[in-house]
C-alpha cells in the first residue's frame, strides 16, 4: 500500500513565523502535491512537483513556497505565517502517468495565532 | 479553471441507499474519482470511472456517469453508520497534467 506521511497532525504557530510542513511518500512517485482544505471550499491546490527540484504553482500559491530536494520528500513552507493560513493541509503523491489517482496523507491541521 | 460542484450535506437513515451527486464543466475529463474523508483523516480513494464508461459497480458502491450532462453520482447501498464521512468528487482533465480538480465535498450523515 502507498504510504504518504505528513510529519505533524496538529501544529500551532504564531503570526510572522516561518513554518515548514513535511511530507514523505514511500512509493517512488514522481508527482507530489500540496493542498489546503477549508470548509465549503473543498481542496485547493497550492503547489505541485513532477520531479526532484521541479515545482509548479497551483491555484493559490501566494504566501507559500515548496522544496523538493529528494524524490520522496516534498516540503511546504509558509515564509511568514498569517492567520488566514490557518487551515488543514493535505499532501498527496501519484505515479507519473496522467490520470493516475492521487494518494493522500492524513493531513496537518495548522493554526496560526 | 475547471468547476466541480457538489451539495454540501446529505442525511440518510441506516439501511437506506445514499446518492451523492456531482457536476463538472470540463468536457475533456478523462477520469472521475470519488474520495472519502473520515473525521481527522486524509482522503481515501473509493473508486473511479473512465469517461468512456457509464457505470461501475464495486460491492455496495455504484458510480453512474452521464457524460452528456457532465453529471456523476455515487450510490451507496445499505448505508451504514461507518459510511458517515465527507465524500469528494474529483475530475482529471484531458491535458497531460496529473492535477485533479475537487468539488467542495458532501458531508454524509447516517442516522441510526
Amino acid at each position: 500500500d502507498v504510504k504518504v506521511t505528513q510529519s505533524s497532525r496538529y501544529l500551532v504557530k504564531r503570526t510572522g513565523e516561518k513554518v515548514f510542513l513535511e511530507c514523505v511518500q514511500d512509493m517512488d512517485h514522481e508527482n507530489m502535491f500540496w493542498y489546503r482544505q477549508d470548509p465549503g471550499l473543498g481542496l485547493r491546490l497550492i503547489y505541485f512537483s513532477y520531479d526532484v527540484k521541479m515545482k509548479e504553482k497551483g491555484d493559490i500559491p501566494e504566501g507559500y513556497s515548496v522544496s523538493r530536494e529528494k524524490k520522496e520528500r516534498f516540503s511546504l513552507i509558509l515564509e511568514s505565517a498569517s492567520t488566514n493560513q490557518t487551515s488543514m493541509y493535505l499532501c498527496a503523491s501519484s505515479p507519473p502517468l496522467s490520470n493516475q489517482p492521487q494518494h493522500f496523507g492524513d493531513g496537518t491541521r495548522l493554526s496560526i495565532l | 479553471g475547471e468547476d466541480v460542484e457538489q451539495s454540501l450535506f446529505l442525511s440518510v437513515r441506516e439501511g437506506d441507499s445514499s446518492v451523492i451527486n456531482c457536476t463538472y464543466t470540463d468536457s475533456s475529463s478523462t477520469y472521475l474519482y470519488w474520495y472519502k474523508q473520515e473525521p481527522g483523516a486524509g482522503l481515501q480513494l473509493l473508486t473511479y470511472i473512465f469517461s468512456n464508461m457509464d457505470m461501475k459497480q464495486d460491492q455496495r458502491l455504484t458510480v453512474l456517469l452521464n457524460k452528456k450532462d457532465k453529471h456523476l453520482s455515487l450510490r451507496i447501498a445499505d448505508t451504514q453508520t461507518g459510511d458517515s464521512a465527507i465524500y469528494f468528487c474529483a475530475e482529471s482533465p484531458g491535458t497531460g497534467a496529473n492535477n485533479l480538480f475537487f468539488g467542495t465535498g458532501t458531508r454524509l450523515t447516517v442516522i441510526p
